[in-house]
């Protein structure tokens, strides 16, 4: 099994330009989250779907990121306009079910540097 | 709402000591418990979870954390530890109840550093 896939790895943009993270889940799960890390926030979920539709988003900070899922297997995190305090580690992760003990399986993270 | 407290930022331990992480949450129920690694550069990997039953759960890389209700805590310790096992833990929640789904909410996490 491939694991959780994110591209890019590292990202480095300039203020104000459009960054778009990329997603694949495990094949198979149907519940797919987007984490933010930074020093000092830590570890944020910003939105999580199920079987491709949104069910919380109340973690993504403004209005200048949003996320799609258009069908089982992509996810797309996006940032529009992009700022320098938007630099992180952004983490996808997937599960099969949503119940409260099953495991979320994370990628390898895309680490976002803006300039 | 619930919150996860890891006391420790930075935890340095010579190889082939004992290694205890703490973890301590908030939450009106007993919630679902994980212990993640995060080596460097990586995602995070499970090492163990509590779910219900046993208090202590055995995880992989011979990991093994207690649930104690009382204390609200779920530490996380290894007999002996390897050079390899340096890196950074997290403990997580996980609510009970349908509505929140598998929602997981991170402590801040403790780094382990590893002496030769």
């Amino acid at each position: 099994d491939a694991g959780v896939i994110q591209s890019p790895r590292h990202e480095v943009t300039e203020m104000g330009q459009e960054v778009t993270l990329r997603c694949k889940p495990i094949s198979g799960h149907d519940y797919l989250f987007w984490y933010r890390q930074t020093m000092m926030r830590g570890l944020e979920l910003l939105i999580y779907f199920n079987n491709n539709v949104p069910i919380d988003d109340s973690g993504m900070p403004e209005d200048r990121f949003s996320a799609k899922m258009p069908n089982a297997s992509f996810s797309t995190l996006k940032i529009q306009p992009s700022e320098p305090r938007d630099s992180a580690v952004y983490f996808c992760a997937s599960s099969l079910g949503g119940r409260g003990d099953e495991t979320q399986y994370f990628g390898p993270g895309t680490r976002l540097l803006v300039l | 709402a619930q919150s996860v407290t890891q006391p420790d930022i930075h935890i340095t331990v010579s190889e082939g000591a004992s290694l205890e992480l703490r973890c301590n949450y908030s939450y009106g129920a007993t919630p679902y418990l994980f212990w993640y690694v995060q080596s460097p550069g990586q995602g995070l990997q499970l090492l163990l979870k509590y779910f219900s039953g046993d208090t202590l759960v055995q995880g992989i890389k011979g990991f093994e954390a207690e649930f104690k209700r009382s204390q609200s805590s779920f530490n996380l310790r290894k007999p002996s530890v390897h050079w390899s096992d340096a890196a950074e833990y997290f403990c997580a929640v996980g609510a009970r109840w349908e509505a929140a789904g598998n929602k997981l909410t991170f402590g801040g996490g403790t780094r382990v550093l590893v002496k030769p």
